[in-house]
């Protein structure tokens, strides 16, 4: 099983709709919990943290945690032409290790 | 804010010479970077973990003698592609993380090219 897993995609949605982007982990022991955006031919940028069950707000981004289920999403309300990317998500380093274990990542595409 | 910044953004150079690529943190003090590469439409690949005042950490299968790494300071990490080779074109990305915090920020990227 794979440590982060998510839907390569492409998720295709129409311009105004929500765009629903999910993830499952592996380690229940994990505490923190990252999405990231990437644009084609950029770098990642951070773009939500979530580290309590429940839904975190921000803007038109709501990141949603079930550690008992272990699976975090996100929800991009008013989805935009710009929204597309691919969209990582990123759990606490394993034991032994320092940096961030990345999902493969899910391309969005919304369509005008 | 969290800012990182990389140089050069894009650098084209000749098989077997050397390219250093630089990492730095503008607005905080980074004790551990990171370096990925990527390929075109493939997932981020971390290639190390580097640790100020102390010996980056490879992953398995990168060859630790061919990409050099220092992280002389809090704040600038570089990596150096010896003896570059045509396969050795790729993006590089660099990230920092602060003391005690799990999130990383990235920079913007450094694009290599050999020919």
């Amino acid at each position: 099983q794979k440590e982060v897993e998510q839907n390569s995609g492409p998720l295709s949605v129409p311009e105004g709709a929500i765009a629903s982007l999910n993830c499952t982990y592996s380690d229940r022991g994990s505490q923190s919990f990252f999405w990231y955006r990437q644009y084609s031919g950029k770098s990642p940028e951070l773009i939500m943290s979530i580290y309590s069950n429940g839904d975190k707000e921000d803007g038109r981004f709501t990141a949603q945690l079930n550690k008992a289920s272990q699976y975090v999403s996100l929800l991009i309300r008013d989805s935009q032409p710009s929204d597309s990317a691919t969209y990582l998500c990123a759990v606490p380093p394993f034991t032994g290790r320092r940096a961030l274990t990345f999902g493969s990542g899910t391309r969005l595409q919304v369509q005008p | 804010g969290a800012v990182v910044s990389q140089h050069p953004s894009w650098v084209i150079c000749k098989s077997g010479t050397s390219v250093k690529i630089e990492c730095r943190s503008l607005d905080f003090q980074a004790t551990t970077m990171f370096w990925y590469r990527q390929f075109p439409k493939q997932s981020l690949m971390l290639m190390a973990t580097s640790n100020e005042g102390s010996k980056a950490t490879y992953e398995q299968g990168v060859e630790k003698d061919k990409f050099l790494i220092n992280h002389a300071s809090l704040t600038l990490s570089t990596l150096t592609v010896t003896s570059a080779h045509p396969e050795d074109s790729s993006f590089y990305i660099c990230s920092a993380s602060r003391q005690g915090s799990s999130e990383q920020y990235f920079g913007p990227g450094t694009r290599l090219t050999v020919t």
